[in-house]
């Protein structure tokens, strides 16, 4: 089972920022928060990972509470391929293997 | 280039065919995975192989076996196809994480059961 919970769905409005909650209150000192997209008929994609600090990449910036125990996904400037169902992993290890358990994810809608 | 390539795109086939999907990735990565996605568009993992050793599998019917004849290929073989089986199976592949490195998952394999 899934160890994050996410909402459902949420909407936005094109080139407005999104923030895209994630709790994961069970999360342990060595699992990686992973967040994952997957756009229509298309496998998912990764979007951004972190530990304990906030990061930032060229597609999305990831704000991680200092508890660890939940992190928002921020899109500064959301276009209309940004709609996709967006996943928060914890990441698990097995003999080098990483384990995703994929929960239902975000579907984001953006309206033009 | 292609990062992760699966074989066919799209397969229908009869209950108690079997059928085999293939991918490759060409990352040189050590570890691949194969995924199920049903119809209610849950994702889980079925199998991971590092290095050709089989690492994880998550309590899926022994018609399922996967193959890797090679590091940069893991095929999936399945015999007695069931209803239940039709999904859409992505492959995805990974390094051995020395930190935290994401996995790149290749296009997905819609198998329909009839």
């Amino acid at each position: 089972d899934a160890k994050t919970t996410q909402p459902n769905s949420m909407e936005s409005n094109e080139e407005e920022p999104v923030h895209l909650p994630c709790n994961h209150s069970t999360i342990s000192g060595t699992d990686y928060i992973h967040w994952y997209r997957q756009l229509p008929s298309q496998g998912p994609e990764y979007v951004i990972h972190g530990l304990t600090s906030n990061v930032n990449n060229r597609m999305a910036s990831l704000a991680i509470a200092e508890d660890r125990k939940s992190s928002t996904l921020i899109l500064h400037r959301a276009t209309l391929r940004d709609a996709a169902v967006y996943y928060c992993i914890l990441r698990d290890v097995i003999q080098g293997a990483q384990k995703l358990v994929f929960g239902q994810g975000t579907r984001l809608t953006i309206n033009p | 280039d292609t990062a992760v390539s699966q074989t066919p795109k799209y397969l229908v086939t009869q209950m108690g065919n079997d059928k085999s999907i293939k991918c490759e990735q060409n990352l040189g990565h050590d570890t691949m995975y194969w995924y199920k996605q049903d119809s209610k568009k849950f994702l889980k993992i079925m199998f991971s192989y590092n290095n050709k050793e089989l690492i994880i599998n998550e309590t899926v019917p022994n018609r399922f076996s996967p193959k890797s004849p090679d590091k940069a290929h893991l095929n999936l073989h399945i015999n007695s196809l069931e209803l239940g089986d039709s999904a859409v199976y992505f492959c995805a592949s990974s390094q051995v994480p020395s930190g935290a490195y994401e996995q790149y998952f290749g296009p997905g394999t819609r198998l329909t059961v009839t």
